[in-house]
């Protein structure tokens, strides 16, 4: 079981909008504004969306974008186009002692 | 530009010593604020975080797998070392390195995929 909860599996049509949710607890998420955000094709390496819950590096679509609300981090993607169909995985920094966490990730379907 | 590429066997057997090298591109690992992390992917499932080290030589491991881990650097061949003892099937995954900024991985190595099994 993964320290930080996404949900299994998201869907959205073309051009709509979807967010994914990211919840941790006060000794993560709640803690540090160091989330950060991965998109992952099949058979390739995670590619970085967001850092710092809601910094964008260059090169990275404006469609992305990172909130942050107590406990829980959201990755919102707008206008939904057929190339964003991967798994998306939320990272959070968890202190000293455990570090970093990842989440269980959560598969999206371009419909 | 950044690379990593990480190298190693693909097959081990149980209760043996998996040793991985990452080999990178683009940084030094004595800049202030730079690391290299290790992060693992069982097929089909998420991933996992196992181990950073910084320029400094400073240390973290994955608390449920930190009896198991060593991470080590050498910084003029651009080399980073990561050492997992006692194999067990359940270790089967591939494994990546990535660089670290801060507490921010950015840049992941295409990844080796890790066999357990006798």
């Amino acid at each position: 079981q993964s320290a930080l909860t996404q949900p299994a599996s998201v869907s959205g049509s073309p051009g709509q909008s979807i967010t994914i949710s990211c919840t941790g607890t006060s000794s993560d998420v709640g803690s540090y504004n160091l989330v950060s955000w991965y998109q992952q094709h099949p058979r390739k390496a995670p590619n970085l969306l967001i850092y710092g819950v809601r910094e964008r590096p260059l090169g990275v679509s404006d469609r992305f974008s990172g909130s942050k609300s107590g406990n829980t981090a959201s990755l919102t993607i707008s206008g939904l186009q057929a190339e964003d169909e991967a798994d998306y995985y939320c990272c959070s920094y968890a202190g000293s002692g455990t570090f970093a966490v990842f989440g269980g990730g959560t598969k999206l379907t371009v419909l | 530009q950044i690379t990593l590429k990480e190298s190693g066997p693909t097959l081990v057997k149980p209760t043996q010593t998996l040793t991985l090298t990452c080999t990178f591109s683009g940084f030094s690992l004595s800049t202030s604020g730079v690391g290299v992390a290790w992060i693992r992917q069982p097929p089909g499932k998420a991933l996992e975080w196992l181990a950073l080290i910084y320029w400094d030589d400073d240390k973290h491991y994955s608390p449920s797998l930190q009896s198991r881990l060593t991470i080590t650097k050498d910084t003029s061949k651009n080399q980073v070392v990561l050492t997992m003892t006692n194999m067990d099937p359940e270790d089967t995954a591939t494994y990546y390195c990535a660089h670290n900024f801060g507490y921010n991985i950015d840049y992941w190595g295409q990844g080796t995929l890790v066999t357990v099994s006798s």
